[in-house]
């Protein structure tokens, strides 16, 4: 069963383009929704978190929206470089399991220059 | 400060043998979960340790088992080994959770397990 669907699967984007990665969750006991970007070779590194309490949170060029009726969040990478090519994870985690996270399908992101 | 570390780096073992994962958490941190990652997929949760302790586990069978020392590093034992458990097993280290502390896992490099 798959807990945290993810879309698309690979995306494109030109240098200094948005990134759109969506995300969709079916447990409503989820309280913690994290976002992980990989490199080849590396392990998943947490890049920005947001709980169901706000619409949305910015970090930088890295923005999470956040709609609770919908069971649906989104990573936006605003003004794209080539360094953010990367695989990224949506998340989700039940606060009080302290801990297990479910990860979605992941998307590869190019950026092109 | 050195973040997780795991070793092996690769792994190559054949259908029916037994592998032993080993990773030493993040300096601090008390818990340590284990994870696998297919080709192409996102990491699934295999299980979480806690003071020696395996506190919660993912949809593995019984050939996934652990442990914890008594400085919080672990091991993540395989046995009979099948083409399917090819893989990077990934260490997450974290505080154990409680109300109203931030808990983050931090991931370390993982091992590649290629099963022939």
């Amino acid at each position: 069963q798959q807990q945290v669907k993810q879309s698309p699967q690979s995306l494109i984007v030109q240098k200094g383009g948005i990134s759109i990665i969506n995300c969709a969750y079916e447990n409503t006991a989820f309280d913690y929704f994290p976002w992980y970007q990989q490199f080849p070779g590396k392990g998943p590194a947490l890049l920005i978190a947001i709980r169901p309490d706000v619409s949305e949170k910015k970090e930088g060029r890295f923005t999470i929206s956040f709609n609770k009726s919908a069971k649906q969040f989104s990573l936006h990478i605003m003004d794209s470089q080539p360094g953010d090519s990367a695989t990224y994870f949506c998340a989700a985690s039940e606060y009080s399991s302290a801990s297990k996270i479910i990860f979605g399908s992941g998307t590869r992101l190019s950026i092109r220059p | 400060d050195a973040g997780v570390t795991q070793s092996p780096t690769h792994l190559i073992k054949t259908r029916g043998q037994q592998v032993t994962l080993r990773c030493s958490p993040k300096s601090g941190h008390d818990t340590v979960s284990w994870y696998q990652q297919a080709l192409g997929q996102g990491p699934q949760f295999i299980f979480q340790y806690y003071e020696e302790e395996e506190r919660q586990r993912g949809n593995f069978p019984d050939r996934f088992s652990g442990h914890q020392f008594p400085n919080y590093s672990s091991e993540l034992n395989v046995n009979a080994l099948l083409l399917g458990d090819s893989a990077l097993y990934l260490c997450a280290s974290s505080h154990l959770w409680r109300e109203g502390r931030k808990d983050t896992q931090y991931f370390g490099p993982g091992t590649r397990l290629t099963v022939l």
